[in-house]
């Protein structure tokens, strides 16, 4: 079955720190990847996608990602956090096998002003 | 332009009731899928709805059952509720186009089985 793990289930930065939160997935066909984030009191919105091309994607707010196919793995990056992104992140994966899309269990993030 | 709206906000129910969740999708879109997110977990598929059909479904019992009217909007029915249905339940929406696979999610309903 299709699987995606998200190592980190909470971590804590100061503001200016870089980050990076851990995804990866167990599907070996192809597959589309997204991050999505939770802010506090707000629903989920995408933060970047990756269909093709370019494994290196540029999302909203500085964030991007990579995807690593030989890894399965599609870790979100950002040089320096700010307050305002704690939040929930949650990495997902769409297989065309399963024709559905998986979500991993999520990392809470919290940026120490 | 309204983006993925769903009702209600709260609800509270009681063990062997029923309940209904509606959503109305993002304006132009025409797919519905639902998604359980259990407290502490990531969401998880339910199912979805295009042409007012189920098209996929996830591991989740024939207590969960939907509809899809031709406005595109879509209702979650879940039956004979557990303690273990508590969680907030998420509508997304998406346009079915061949490799689109974004979707927009609504707010949700905070299902409480007491």
């Amino acid at each position: 079955a299709q699987s995606v793990s998200q190592h980190n289930h909470h971590v804590i930065l100061s503001e200016a720190a870089s980050l990076e939160l851990g995804c990866n997935y167990s599907y070996g066909g192809t597959v589309n990847l997204f991050w999505y984030v939770q802010y506090p009191g707000q629903h989920l919105q995408l933060l970047l996608k990756y269909f093709s091309g370019d494994p290196l994607v540029k999302g909203i707010k500085g964030f991007e990602a990579e995807f690593i196919k030989s890894k399965f793995s599609f870790n979100l990056r950002k040089p320096s956090v700010q307050w305002s992104d704690t939040a929930e992140y949650f990495c997902a994966v769409f297989s065309g096998g399963y024709q559905k899309v998986t979500f991993g269990t999520g990392t809470k993030l919290q940026v120490i002003p | 332009d309204a983006g993925v709206t769903q009702s209600p906000t709260h609800l509270i129910k009681t063990r062997g009731q029923q309940v209904t969740l509606r959503c109305s999708p993002k304006s132009g879109h025409d797919t519905v899928s639902w998604y359980q997110q259990a407290l502490g977990q990531g969401p998880q598929f339910i199912f979805q709805y295009y042409e007012e059909e189920e098209r996929q479904r996830g591991n989740f019992p024939d207590r969960f059952s939907g509809h899809q009217f031709p406005n595109y909007s879509s209702e979650l029915n879940v039956n004979a509720l557990l303690l273990g249905d508590s969680a907030l339940y998420l509508c997304a929406s998406s346009l079915y186009l061949p490799g689109n696979y974004e979707q927009y999610f609504g707010p949700g309903t905070r299902l409480t089985v007491t």
